[in-house]
């Protein structure tokens, strides 16, 4: 059973650094793109970007770009989000989804969610 | 990119069909054959319904289907049940620059 397990919800002040996991299992890993996407309090689904784990390669989207960084360590089966000094506006649920595999994109496995609250 | 168009919300009775907007452009809906559908009840994850337009991944009932004129998509559910009531949100490959888009999201409403 394809399953991916993100890590519990994180508490943090303006200006704080953090990095959320997002753990998959029952399939390879190393074979298959994994995304961020974020929501907002009472928002709707956002896109943040993507990593292929199996070489590294990653894209974002443009309204992320710069704001956090994708990260992966195959050797643990493990994709990452991260934040170099967070914001109250970084404030929400954040998903990862696996791509399925071909020419497509569509996510057709998500994780459970983090949720991230920032506040002073 | 803003998001794409989506009604805010939708509203039928058990046994009745609804069908949901996406409007975008020619660089993501009407561009590309990649439009996805989420399910996303509250306090949970979404969970795909639709991909590539038309297609329904295994275990999604047949009562919910997709298409595409355009640049709108559109996912129609027929034979309403409770169960199906959630925020729906489309979502589209947008080129090598955005990637992935997301709609508004509608909220169904099961009267």
């Amino acid at each position: 059973e394809v399953q991916l397990v993100q890590s519990g919800a994180e508490v943090k002040k303006p200006g704080e650094s953090l990095k959320i996991s997002c753990k998959g299992s029952g399939y390879s890993f190393t074979s298959y793109w994994i995304a961020w996407v974020r929501q907002m309090p009472g928002k709707g689904l956002e896109w943040m970007g993507i990593i292929y784990p199996g070489d590294s390669d990653i894209r974002y989207s443009p309204s992320f770009q710069g704001q956090v960084t994708i990260s992966a360590d195959k050797s643990i089966s493990t994709a990452y989000l991260q934040w170099s000094s967070l914001k109250a506006s970084d404030t929400a649920m954040y998903y990862c989804a696996r791509r399925d595999r071909g020419i497509t994109w569509h996510f057709d496995s998500w994780g459970q969610g983090t949720l991230v609250t920032v506040s002073s | 990119q803003s998001a794409l168009t989506q009604p805010r919300s939708v509203s039928g009775s058990p046994g009745q069909s609804v069908t949901i907007s996406c409007t975008g452009t020619s660089s993501d809906v009407g561009g590309y054959n990649y439009v996805s559908w989420y399910q996303q009840h509250p306090g949970k994850a979404p969970k795909l319904m639709i991909s590539d337009v038309t297609k329904r991944p295994s275990g999604v009932p047949d009562r919910f289907s997709g298409s595409k004129s355009g640049n709108t998509a559109s996912l129609t559910i027929s034979g309403l049940q409770a169960e199906d009531e959630a925020d729906y949100y489309c979502c589209s490959f947008a080129g090598t620059y955005t990637y992935v888009i997301f709609g508004e999201g509608t909220k169904l409403t099961v009267l």
